[in-house]
């Protein structure tokens, strides 16, 4: 079984439509992250949570929001969606080992979302 | 300029042999750095870390030169299954990945 999963895999919306993606991990790992992934850009962090009651801006979070429901569950919504917010949204959860300050990121398998 | 800078590619290279990407980064202050691997339309998964020492695994090696802000991954002896898109990562104050690099393999 997948520790990351994430929900649906694949969507298509109309501009304007609330749309929100899930994500759970059964790695018992404390911080998840959503992230985007467009052409020539890169994977690029929208919100981060380093435990269930911390929330935390990324890179491009304007019209996007954030839940973290549980510590195994990090929702990502889009409010009101519009085309540019087409793309592939990962999430992805870390654990920050004591006596390490390595932080690797492990991935969820994706969500190809389509605005039109 | 960008944090963390890679060459898109595609590297267009013969099986068996050994290429190298660099990946720059414009924070000095940057502490961890890492290498991974993302098939097409797969998630990345951590090929490896980058220490300071440089690293090995296999055919992989990592390495890091602080003093010109660049990290490089060599893979030798170049297999098919080694067609993939390379991202490198930085941590400074927060994880900030590469564009990535596309290696093609072929026959």
């Amino acid at each position: 079984d997948a520790d990351v999963t994430q929900t649906p895999r694949n969507r298509i919306t109309k501009t304007g439509k609330r749309i929100m993606l899930e994500c759970s991990q059964t790695k018992g790992h404390d911080r998840m992250y959503w992230y985007r992934q467009d052409p020539g850009l890169g994977l690029r962090l929208i919100y981060y949570s380093f435990d269930v009651k911390d929330i935390n801006k990324g890179e491009i979070s304007d019209g996007y929001s954030v839940s973290r429901q549980a510590q195994a569950k990090f929702s990502l919504s889009l409010e009101s969606a519009i085309p540019n917010q087409t793309a592939l949204y990962f999430c992805a959860t870390s654990d920050q080992s004591k006596g390490e300050t390595i932080d690797t990121q492990y991935f969820g398998p994706g969500t190809r979302l389509t605005v039109l | 300029r960008k944090e963390v800078e890679q060459d898109p590619g595609p590297f267009n290279v013969p099986e068996g042999a050994t290429v190298a990407f660099n990946c720059t980064y414009s924070n000095s202050a940057s502490q961890s750095f890492f290498w991974y691997r993302q098939d097409c339309r797969k998630e990345p998964k951590l090929l490896m870390s980058v220490y300071s020492s440089g690293n090995e695994d296999g055919r992989f090696t990592a390495q890091l030169n602080r003093a010109s802000q660049y990290i490089s991954l060599l893979i030798r002896d170049s297999k098919l299954s080694d067609s993939a898109t390379y991202l490198c990562a930085v941590i400074s104050l927060k994880l900030i990945f590469g564009a990535g690099t596309r290696l093609a393999v072929h026959p």
